[in-house]
């Protein structure tokens, strides 16, 4: 089994629809994030979380908010999804970043709003 | 705000060797790491600098200046499974990953 699991692997949903990504971890890191990917924009942070009780919010939160229900799942929703939320998003856990491998990824979840 | 600069795309013939620069501006800086990307598929780690210097690992090397803000990743004996995304990542602190764009490198025969 992989060690970050986000469910579904693809999904198409209608504008205004609620739909929530879940990301489950057996790294044991307290850490998890989720990014998106946008073709030449890169990966860009939307929430990170260093415990069940901690959410911060990335540089782009607007239109998504998160839950972190235990120390291995952390799950995304889109309350209203839009069009521009169309894209591929990525769930990452991680220890410290000071050395070691930085980030271990999902194998990530495609969105299409339509 | 952080910015990571990288080229768009390159392209190179197999058995070749590619460099893959990398140029940063960031509030802080606890590292900087290169990850592979194959299409439609999760990042995987390459390398990580913390120190300036040259760290080896087989085909791949990864370069790091911090006075010059500037890394570069250099693929060796190029192959065809090395055609991917290449990413640049730097840690301003401990807490998390800034990414570049990342870049296109597709090898051909």
């Amino acid at each position: 089994d992989a060690d970050v699991t986000q469910t579904p692997r693809n999904r198409i949903t209608k504008t205004g629809k609620r739909i929530m990504l879940e990301c489950s971890q057996t790294k044991g890191h307290d850490r998890m994030y989720w990014y998106r990917q946008d073709p030449g924009l890169g990966l860009r942070l939307i929430y990170y979380s260093f415990d069940v009780k901690d959410i911060n919010k990335g540089e782009i939160s607007d239109g998504y908010s998160v839950s972190r229900q235990a120390q291995a799942k952390f799950s995304l929703s889109l309350e209203s999804a839009i069009p521009n939320q169309t894209a591929l998003y990525f769930c990452a856990t991680s220890d410290s970043l000071t050395g070691g491998e930085g980030y271990t990824f999902g194998s990530g979840t495609r969105l299409t709003v339509v | 705000g952080q910015n990571i600069d990288q080229p768009t795309e390159m392209t190179a013939t197999e058995g070749a060797i590619v460099q893959i620069n990398c140029t940063y501006q960031t509030s802080g800086f606890n590292g900087l790491f290169w990850y592979q990307q194959h299409a439609g598929e999760a990042p995987t780690f390459l390398s990580y600098n913390v120190l300036d210097g040259l760290e080896e690992k087989g085909r791949f090397s990864s370069f790091l200046s911090r006075s010059k803000g500037y890394s570069y990743l250099l693929l060796k004996e190029l192959q065809m499974k090395d055609s991917a995304s290449y990413l640049c990542a730097v840690s301003p602190n401990d807490y998390k990953l800034s990414f570049g764009a990342g870049t296109t490198v597709t090898v051909r025969a």
